[in-house]
């Protein structure tokens, strides 16, 4: 099965580009994703990537993928003190059984 | 909001208790995951459900079951409960079992701790 593996803290302050990095170890994932999950509530997904893909940018965010480390990672620009939250990676087959399987989640510090 | 909705909240037992947590997907998703999260192991899959039929089985214990109902609501069973069992349940709905983007949508999950 799938193992995502994380670093569990980032710290960085209010304005910074903010680094989460991933690495999975199925290369069978047709998609990977970033979910966030803010104090008190559940994880709700932020992007996701298609495996085919290298990069994606949506607004502040930018996901790379390299395949070949079987590496992920997401930047968040200009981060801001709402965005301190608990970033999860997680990657899964699409079709058949579909069972996401998270990291264990970087908890992301924005201080002024 | 994500459309799923998680009851109760939050839960406070006894070690030897069993306990019912309760999940309602998005209208529509016939898939239901649910999740463990705790300090120490991170967010585990227990279990899916796929329109009222196991379809995969995670880490989940003995001790724990779970089950789908006709009009999709799901139930986690927790019995013989230690204090190792403290943690937040998360239930998970998606519209099928595989076949698009995947994307999970949460509850706020089920918060259980065991004195």
């Amino acid at each position: 099965g799938e193992d995502v593996e994380q670093s569990l803290f980032l710290s960085v302050r209010e304005g910074d580009s903010s680094v989460i990095n991933c690495t999975y170890t199925d290369s069978s994932s047709t998609y990977l994703y970033w979910y966030k999950q803010e104090p008190g509530a559940g994880l709700q997904l932020l992007t996701y990537i298609f495996s085919n893909m290298d990069m994606k940018q949506d607004q502040r965010l930018t996901v790379l993928l390299n395949k070949k480390d079987k590496h992920l990672s997401l930047r968040i620009a200009d981060t801001q003190t709402g965005d301190s939250a608990i970033y999860f990676c997680a990657g899964g087959a699409s079709g058949g059984s579909y069972i996401p399987t998270f990291g264990r989640g970087t908890s992301l510090i924005v201080h002024p | 909001d994500s459309g799923v909705t998680q009851t109760p909240k939050h839960l406070i037992t006894a070690t030897g208790q069993r306990v019912t947590l309760r999940c309602s997907p998005r209208s529509g998703d016939l898939s239901v995951y649910w999740y463990q999260q705790s300090l120490d192991q991170g967010l585990q899959f227990l279990i899916q459900y796929y329109n009222g039929e196991e379809r995969a089985k995670g880490n989940i214990l003995e001790r724990f079951s779970a089950q789908q109902f006709p009009d999709l609501h799901s139930e986690l069973n927790l019995s013989s409960l230690e204090l190792g069992d403290s943690a937040l349940y998360f239930c998970a709905s998606n519209p099928l079992a595989g076949g698009n983007t995947g994307e999970l949508f949460f509850g706020e999950g089920s918060r259980l701790t065991v004195l």
